[in-house]
């Protein structure tokens, strides 16, 4: 299996653009799991899918994020407007099984910069 | 509040010597344990996943430990290698509300 596949890999754009990251999870995989990372807050949790269906987006920062999974091979984090202090890496994540009950497998992630 | 601790937060040993990385978290009522690696610049990567019913797990090299009780997890890597320098993370799963916390990661660094 090629794992989980992000793009792009990387982004650089104007603070008011809009942004979208995609992730295609490793097949068979029925949770999907988007993350933030940065130096100052690690490794955060944005917002996890079970069976496409979003459980938990808690960790979505404010309304300028959202996320879709329209079916089990494809998802979509949509930054609109973009800001500055939007710049981390972004990891997308699947696993087998509810929540984090299975192992959990990383993409390469994509590193946004906004300007 | 789960919280998971990881001690040391820097490494270095030199080439050849067995290790251990530690992990701690509070809140003993876990689902699994799961220790990861993260290379400069990428993504983390899965090394072991040890159930909470378990109580070690081997891969190669490396041998992860839980002590649920005591609330402790140990990653031992035997033989190191420069090619195992990179940061260690442990994560710990809650039941009840099935979010991972992350602990604070070990940069391990092999010099050759």
């Amino acid at each position: 299996d090629a794992g989980v596949i992000q793009s792009p890999r990387h982004e650089v754009t104007e603070m008011g653009q809009e942004v979208t990251l995609r992730c295609k999870p490793i097949s068979g995989h029925n949770s999907l799991f988007w993350y933030r990372q940065t130096m100052m807050r690690g490794l955060e949790l944005l917002i996890y899918f079970n069976n496409n269906v979003p459980i938990d987006d808690s960790g979505m920062p404010e309304d300028r994020f959202s996320a879709k999974m329209p079916n089990a091979s494809f998802s979509t984090l949509k930054i609109q407007p973009s800001e500055p202090r939007d710049s981390a890496v972004y990891f997308c994540a699947s696993s087998l099984g509810q929540g984090h009950t299975g192992e959990l497998f990383f993409g390469e992630g994509s590193r946004l910069t906004v300007l | 509040k789960q919280e998971v601790t990881q001690i040391p937060a820097a490494l270095s040993v030199p080439e050849g010597e067995n290790l251990v990385l530690n992990c701690s978290f509070t809140d003993s009522a876990i689902y699994n344990l799961q220790w990861f690696r993260q290379d400069p610049g990428k993504g983390l990567t899965s090394l072991l996943l040890i159930q909470s019913s378990q109580r070690e797990q081997t891969s190669g090299r490396l041998n992860a430990s839980l002590d649920k009780s005591s609330g402790r997890s140990t990653l031992y890597i035997a033989a190191s290698q420069p090619g195992d320098s990179a940061t260690y993370l442990c994560a710990v799963p809650n039941f009840g509300n099935e979010k991972l916390t992350f602990g604070t990661g070990t940069r391990l660094t092999i010099i050759p």
